[in-house]
């Protein structure tokens, strides 16, 4: 089966970084995706890494080590509107998506 | 462009009772996939159909089903409803073999009472 680890909550103030773990055990790996999700919001695809080494789109990046079976999620220049849960999912090369339990992420003034 | 709607946006069905939940896909995709998402937990997969037929499926008992039309269109049913069985579905659709990038409605909260 799969199974991903990431912290459950993270604090930052405006304008600061911040990265946000996963951890990864599947069969089958296609690659790691990335979503926020808003309370009461639908789910809202962030970005994909397939290889090894960094994807920046915009202020957000992330990062995927296949051999460590890790990845992260950077966050620059962080703005209020960032407040939300993140989650990790691994897509596997049978079509199937696994997500962690989120991370709730909270941008202080 | 919609993008995917889902109806209804609420429900509250009681223990024992049936339910199904519909799901209308982005404009040109071609696979649904079908989550469950308790509170203050990720989305957990149900299943994925493409081409009509299910094609992956989750940890869920046969309780939970689901069909595609010719159109793309989705529905989940979910027969003799638990009290856990509460929680937000949501419905995803994307390209594929493309990116798997997903495109997720706004859900149905069902509500088992």
């Amino acid at each position: 089966g799969q199974s991903l680890e990431q912290p459950s909550e993270v604090t930052a103030v405006e304008g600061a970084i911040v990265q946000i773990n996963c951890t990864y055990q599947t069969s089958g790996f296609y690659g790691l995706s990335w979503y926020q999700q808003h309370d009461g919001g639908a789910p809202t695809f962030l970005s994909y890494n397939a290889l090894d080494g960094l994807e920046e789109t915009g202020r957000f990046s992330s990062f995927l080590s296949r051999s460590d079976s890790y990845g992260y999620l950077l966050l620059q220049e962080l703005q209020m509107k960032d407040s939300a849960s993140y989650f990790c999912a691994v897509e596997t090369n049978a079509g199937k998506s696994t997500f962690g339990d989120g991370t709730t992420l909270t941008v202080k003034p | 462009d919609a993008g995917v709607t889902q109806s209804p946006t609420h429900l509250i069905k009681t223990r024992g009772q049936q339910v199904t939940l519909r799901c209308s896909p982005k404009s040109g995709h071609d696979t649904v996939s079908w989550y469950q998402q308790a509170l203050g937990q990720g989305p957990q997969f149900i299943f994925q159909y493409y081409e009509e037929e299910e094609r992956q499926r989750g940890n869920f008992p046969d309780r939970f089903s689901g069909h595609q039309f010719p159109n793309y269109s989705s529905e989940l049913n979910v027969n003799a409803l638990l009290l856990g069985d509460s929680a937000l579905y949501l419905c995803a659709s994307k390209v594929r073999g493309a990116r798997p990038e997903a495109f997720f409605g706004q859900g149905t909260r069902l509500t088992v009472v």
